[in-house]
């Protein structure tokens, strides 16, 4: 059974470049949400996807958008990127009948220079 | 607003000792309350959860967490500590119905040989 997977691992952008990060969920999973994790903190909520559409959304600028496809997947995208945005990119993912339950991926490593 | 302290910003134990890391939150009602081990440079795992009923509750790798509702409090501990569970380990809160966890700043578990 697939755990949550994340693409790619590490990347490195530079101040004003626009990222697109992915998730494939757990199987059997249908929710997936989006964290930031800056170095030395907990993660920060950006957004919850749930039958493609965007279900919740935490204190994130519009720069911070995402989309989640038939097959459960979803992209996390960063337009105009800043030297802030530097941070562990976590994603989860959960059933949308036990939402709070989510199983996390291993992260994408976002350095912006 | 729910809000999660972990007073604790690292912990050293011996190994062998028994730990007990602490978690209290902010909530008006009983939230979903949730412990995380994050290794260095990993993704989260879930360690254990309590949404109801026994307010005492086993989790994976020989934790246990208490839940206590005067105190707001639901602190991990483990018996017996091995090397192998020096990581960071962050306490999450879902509450109410939008969706997102919201989690400490976390406690890094340091283990002295």
């Amino acid at each position: 059974d697939a755990g949550v997977t994340q693409s790619p691992t590490h990347l490195i952008k530079t101040r004003g470049q626009q990222v697109t990060l992915r998730c494939s969920p757990k199987s059997g999973h249908d929710t997936v949400s989006w964290y930031q994790q800056a170095l030395g903190q907990g993660p920060q909520f950006i957004f919850q996807y749930y039958e493609e559409e965007e279900r919740q959304r935490g204190n994130f600028p519009d720069r911070f958008s995402g989309h989640q496809f038939p097959n459960y997947s979803s992209e996390l995208n960063v337009n105009a990127l800043l030297l802030g945005d530097s941070a562990l990119y976590l994603c989860a993912s959960s059933l949308a009948g036990a939402t709070y339950e989510q199983y996390f991926g291993p992260g994408t490593r976002l350095t912006v220079t | 607003a729910q809000s999660v302290t972990q007073p604790d910003i690292h912990i050293t134990v011996s190994e062998g000792a028994s730990l007990e890391l602490r978690c209290n939150y902010s909530y008006g009602a009983t939230p979903y309350l949730f412990w995380y081990v994050q290794s260095p440079g990993q993704g989260l795992q879930l360690l254990l959860k309590y949404f109801s009923g026994d307010t005492l509750v086993q989790g994976i790798k020989g934790f246990e967490a208490e839940f206590k509702r005067s105190q707001s409090s639901f602190n991990l501990r483990k018996p017996s500590v091995h090397w192998s569970d020096a990581a960071e380990y962050f306490c999450a809160v879902g509450a109410g119905s939008n969706y997102q966890l919201i989690w400490g700043a976390g406690t890094k578990l340091i283990i002295k040989p």
